[in-house]
């Protein structure tokens, strides 16, 4: 079957570490995202790809940084200076613009800080 | 700044109501209007979405409106069941060039047996 794959499900951040959180998509979507959820909130942008080896900046960039060197790889790598990085974290992929198409999404991986 | 308001955050009704969820928006440039259902702990799930020139979409028992000059969505669950509880997000799509998606805050619906 096909579908989006996040991994791992829960990951545990020490202080001045950076962690990297993978996303593999097997549904040949040319976009993927990465989006941040907090408690009672809707999900915010953190980055977006419209196709391999060119990525954009969403809302809240600033900590992040990720890579798309393979159609069905989109890794989200949170750095040291994201200082509030507690959240859930959902990648999506879509067949081409997010807004044509409706998006599908992994089951999260799960981010705190030890 | 696009915004995107769902109002109540929860919401709980016996088995077997019909409901309405609402879901408003402020940009008038709207392209399309999704919505999404989420189990605890699990990503989205794409039920609905309506392109900006349709007024509405069916699916089963979901039935999803967008009044674009009020700037409203409704999603309409009818005959409710205990496995509809969730929480159901909108979210829109701009017109701009990344036609980026809009989230809201989503509404937790519990339905009683």
């Amino acid at each position: 079957d096909g579908g989006i794959t996040q991994s791992p499900k829960y990951l545990f951040r020490k202080e001045g570490q950076n962690v990297t959180l993978s996303c593999e998509q097997n549904l040949n979507h040319d976009a993927m995202y990465w989006y941040r959820q907090d408690p009672g909130q809707g999900l915010r942008l953190i980055y977006y790809s419209q196709i391999v080896n060119d990525f954009q900046k969403g809302d809240i960039a600033e900590g992040y940084s990720v890579s798309r060197e393979k159609k069905e790889s989109f890794p989200l790598t949170v750095t040291s200076a994201q200082k509030n990085p507690t959240a859930f974290y959902l990648c999506a992929s879509s067949i081409g613009l997010q807004g044509a198409q409706p998006q599908h999404f992994g089951d999260g991986t799960r981010l705190s800080i030890l | 700044k696009q915004e995107v308001t769902q109002i109540p955050a929860a919401l709980s009704v016996p088995e077997g109501e019909n409901l309405v969820l609402n879901c408003s928006f402020t940009d008038s440039a709207i392209y399309n209007l999704q919505w999404f259902r989420q189990d605890p702990g699990k990503g989205l799930t794409s039920l609905l979405l309506i392109q900006s020139s349709q007024r509405e979409q069916t699916s089963g028992r979901l039935n999803a409106s967008l009044d674009k000059s009020s700037g409203r969505s409704t999603l309409y669950i009818a005959a409710s069941q205990p496995g509809d509880s969730a929480t159901y997000l909108c979210a829109e799509g701009s017109s701009g060039s990344a036609r980026q998606l809009t989230f809201g805050s989503g509404t937790q619906l519990t339905v009683l047996p």
